[in-house]
This record gives structure tokens, sequence and C-alpha cells, in this order.
């Protein structure tokens, strides 16, 4: 089975803090997702990576970096936390190939910005 | 612009009917489209999928139903168990692209 791993389940940081939301994967997928999940809206894709060092914007990137160093782990970086980044993050991965390859998500995290 | 819609945000079903959650889309260029269910603290998994091409895909007592010309898709589930309450999302994939498009959900709630 697929497991994909958030290092935290809850996060409460301040405003203006640098914030890291760490994600581990374990099946060798190339293909790596962060989303944001807030009520009425679903999930929005705020960056992915379909390698080592390489990244795409989503839909909301604005305020957020990424970092893919290694295969298995896919970072999330909010630069200058602010509250409108309150919400629940989702990291994702996938395999690339024909036709449509799941994603699979990690459990979540939390986060509160004060 | 939501391209995928969801407009049902809740919906009550009582155990052993059939459970029917709708979703409505506007992009004519997605390829797949895909069901997925949450549980509360848990993160999405895959539930079905279909293809374009095709208007009816089965697994189990999960069927889902494509109707292209209304840009329509519904999730049947026959018969609902109590272990299928939770949220399903409906997305959405755009050809020789990675990304989702997500709906907004809906939360299912079967009764005993």
């Amino acid at each position: 089975d697929v497991k994909v791993t958030q290092s935290s389940r809850y996060l409460v940081k301040r405003t203006g803090e640098k914030v890291f939301l760490e994600c581990v994967q374990d099946m060798d997928h190339e293909n790596m997702f962060w989303y944001r999940q807030d009520p009425g809206l679903g999930l929005r894709l705020i960056y992915f990576s379909y390698d080592v060092k390489m990244k795409e914007k989503g839909d909301i990137p604005e305020g957020y970096s990424v970092s893919r160093e290694k295969k298995e782990r896919f970072s999330l970086i909010l630069e200058s936390a602010s509250t409108n980044q309150t919400s629940m993050y989702l990291c994702a991965s996938s395999s690339p190939g024909e036709g449509y390859q799941p994603q699979h998500f990690g459990d979540g995290t939390r986060l509160s910005i004060l | 612009d939501q391209q995928v819609k969801q407009n049902s945000p809740s919906l009550s079903v009582q155990e052993g009917r059939i459970s029917i959650l709708n979703c409505d889309y506007t992009n004519s260029m997605f390829d797949y489209f895909l069901w997925y269910k949450k549980y509360p603290a848990e993160g999405p998994t895959f539930l079905i999928s279909i293809s374009s091409i095709k208007d009816k895909n089965e697994d189990g007592r999960f069927t889902v139903f494509l109707n292209k010309s209304a840009k329509h898709l519904s999730l049947h589930i026959v018969p609902s168990q109590p272990g299928d309450s939770a949220v399903y999302f409906c997305a959405a994939k755009l050809d020789s692209n990675y990304q989702l498009i997500w709906g907004a959900g809906t939360k299912l709630i079967i009764k005993p």
C-alpha cells in the first residue's frame, strides 16, 4: 500500500513566521502535489512537482513556495504566514502512466495562523 | 469560474437504499472524471474513475454514469451502508495534464 506521511497533524504558528510542511511518500512516485482544503471550496492545488527539483504552480501559489530535493520528499513553505493561510493542507503523490493514475493522499495538516 | 460543481452540500439516505451523488462540469476537454471519498481527519481516497469515452463504469456497489451531452456525472451507491457516510468529491482531469479540478464535495449521511 502507498503511504504518504505528513509530518504534523496539527500546527499553530504566528503571523509572519516562516512555516514548513513536510510530506514523504514511500512508493517511488514521480508526481507530488500540495493542496489546501477549505469549506465549500473543495481542494485547490497550490503546487505540484513531476520530478526532483521540478515544480509547477497550481491555482493558488501566491504566498507559498515548494522544495523537492529528493524524490520521496516534497516540502511546502509559507514564506511569511498570514491568517488567510489558516487551512487544511493535503499532500498527494501519483505515478505517471496511461489513463488516470490515482493520487494517494496523506492525512493532512491542519494549520492555524494566529 | 468553477469548472466542476457539486450543487448538493449534503445528502441523507436510509441504509440499504440507493445513494446518488451528482456532479456537473463545464469543460469539454476533461478526459477523466474521478470520485474520491473522505472521512474526517483522513486524506481523500480514490473510489472510482471513468474515461470521457465511456458512459458507465462499475466497481462493486459503486457505479459512475457519464452524460457528456449534459456535462453531468453521477455516482450511485447500492446498497448504501453506514460506512459510506463520508464527504464525496468529484474531480476532473484535463488531457495531458496531471492537475485535477475538484468540486466542493457532498457530505453523505447514511441513516440506520
